[in-house]
């Protein structure tokens, strides 16, 4: 079936350090976002991206399709990063299929 | 912007009752809505893709006898849960495309659900 594998599953940080999450995907795909859910359960899209690479203050999203493959990169973390970040590729169906989540823990 | 209201943000009801969710999308045309659930300490499941003007797709698992949804025009859609129980809780989450966009979903607040 289709996948989606989202790594690491969990992160521990020091405040200032830099994280990199990756998604990577078993079928092709049309495009893929990357989420911030709040403790409360909503989502935050952070980016939309079909490919390339996107940057939004300390964050930065690079797809590359052919490889099934998307990063998100933060840089110089904060405390208020903590929390799960979801990715989420849309298939050729228009289906978007999430993955289990990294989960961030930023040390002061 | 493109907008997704959900109501009700959360819900508490007995085994074996039923609960009604409601997705309004402001700013642009849904011209399909995905349902989906997170169960505890899971990722999101997606429910049935409905898509205007085409029949609703469920996915393995789930099936329109338990989760009936309406999306009647391109700005509403609801879904219920029918005679809910234990494995049924979480959180629902409706996510809107509009008219041309192939792959960007813009999502409510989420409806939680917890069965006593």
């Amino acid at each position: 079936g289709q996948q989606v594998q989202q790594s690491p599953a969990s992160l521990v940080l020091q405040e200032g350090e830099n994280a990199e999450l990756q998604c990577n995907f078993s079928t092709s795909l049309n495009s893929m976002q990357w989420f911030y859910q709040r403790p409360g359960g909503s989502l935050v899209s952070l980016f939309y991206n079909p490919s390339g690479t996107k940057q939004s203050g300390r964050l930065t999203s690079t797809t590359v399709i052919k490889e099934r493959r998307s990063s998100l990169h933060i840089s110089s973390s904060q405390t208020t990063d903590s929390g799960t970040y979801l990715c989420a590729m849309a298939t050729n169906a228009y289906k978007v299929i999430f993955g289990k989540g990294t989960h961030l823990h930023v040390l002061p | 912007g493109a907008l997704v209201y959900q109501y009700p943000r959360r819900t508490i009801c007995k085994s074996g009752t039923s609960m009604r969710m409601e997705c309004q999308a402001v700013g642009f045309q849904a011209t399909s809505v995905a349902w989906y659930r997170q169960s505890p300490q899971k990722t999101f499941e997606l429910i049935a893709l409905s898509t205007v003007n085409s029949a609703i797709k469920y996915e393995q698992n789930f099936t329109q006898e338990k989760f009936p949804i309406s999306h009647p025009n391109l700005s509403f859609s609801s879904m219920t849960v029918l005679n809910a129980y234990l494995e049924d809780r979480g959180l629902y989450l409706c996510g809107a495309r509009g008219q041309g966009n192939t792959g960007q979903l813009y999502f409510g607040e989420g409806s939680k659900l917890t069965v006593l």
